[in-house]
């Protein structure tokens, strides 16, 4: 079975500042992972994905993250926050197949002027 | 627009009546996914069609709710003698089948709150 921790629920960071929201998974095989962000009254929108290709993935909006296997992590970083990222972002693993996403609890974003 | 669309986006009911909810998916998309999400917490998965074939339910359906894909597109997620603990968003994703590759769009949801 797959599963997600975020390990913050929420962090806050001032505007200008970098960003890390930190995701460990589990699954016994070696998964896709994904970023999603979710703004209040929107739907969740594609960060980015790592699917077994390079393992640093850039995604948008000047979001990055790094697959590391040995600390089975995928954080997200970003080097300077803006207002508008402010949000919640879920870190996702699926299976092989592509079917079984499983959604971490989510980390909320506050970003301070 | 030519992403996920839901309809509607919120439905306030009392309790125990019926409720009915449309996803329409990205067109050229073959499955389409039905999930629950809870205040504070991440999505949890219902069920999910590959074209018109429900493959996937998960244990939180109940035999209260129902999701049908007749024709390969849009989808339905119905649900009967709603309870409170039904309130959720209710979102749809879709994606085309792309084994390790594939990445599910998700549409803006459906607000339900049961009074």
């Amino acid at each position: 079975a797959q599963s997600v921790t975020q390990l913050d629920s929420h962090v806050s960071v001032s505007e200008g500042t970098p960003v890390l929201l930190r995701c460990n998974y589990s699954s016994s095989y070696s998964p896709s992972l994904f970023w999603y962000v979710q703004h209040p009254n929107k739907g969740l929108q594609l960060l980015l994905k790592y699917t077994s290709a390079a393992t640093l993935v850039k995604g948008i909006n000047g979001f990055e993250a790094e697959f590391k296997k040995s600390e089975t992590s995928f954080h997200l970083t970003k080097p300077s926050a803006h207002m508008s990222d402010a949000a919640e972002y879920f870190c996702v693993v699926s299976d092989r197949n592509g079917q079984n996403f499983v959604f971490g609890p989510g980390t909320r974003l506050s970003v301070l002027p | 627009d030519t992403g996920v669309s839901q309809n509607p986006r919120h439905k306030i009911t009392k309790r125990g009546q019926n409720v009915t909810f449309r996803c329409d998916p990205i067109s050229e998309h073959n499955r389409l996914y039905w999930y629950r999400q809870t205040l504070g917490q991440g999505p949890e998965f219902l069920t999910y069609f590959q074209n018109e074939a429900q493959l996937e339910k998960s244990r939180l359906l109940s035999d209260r709710f129902s999701a049908e894909r007749p024709k390969g597109s849009f989808s339905t997620l119905e649900i009967q003698r709603t309870e409170q603990g039904d309130s959720a968003m209710y979102l749809c994703a879709s994606s085309f089948d792309r084994g390790a590759q594939e990445t599910q769009y998700f549409g803006p949801g459906t607000r339900l709150l049961v009074l």
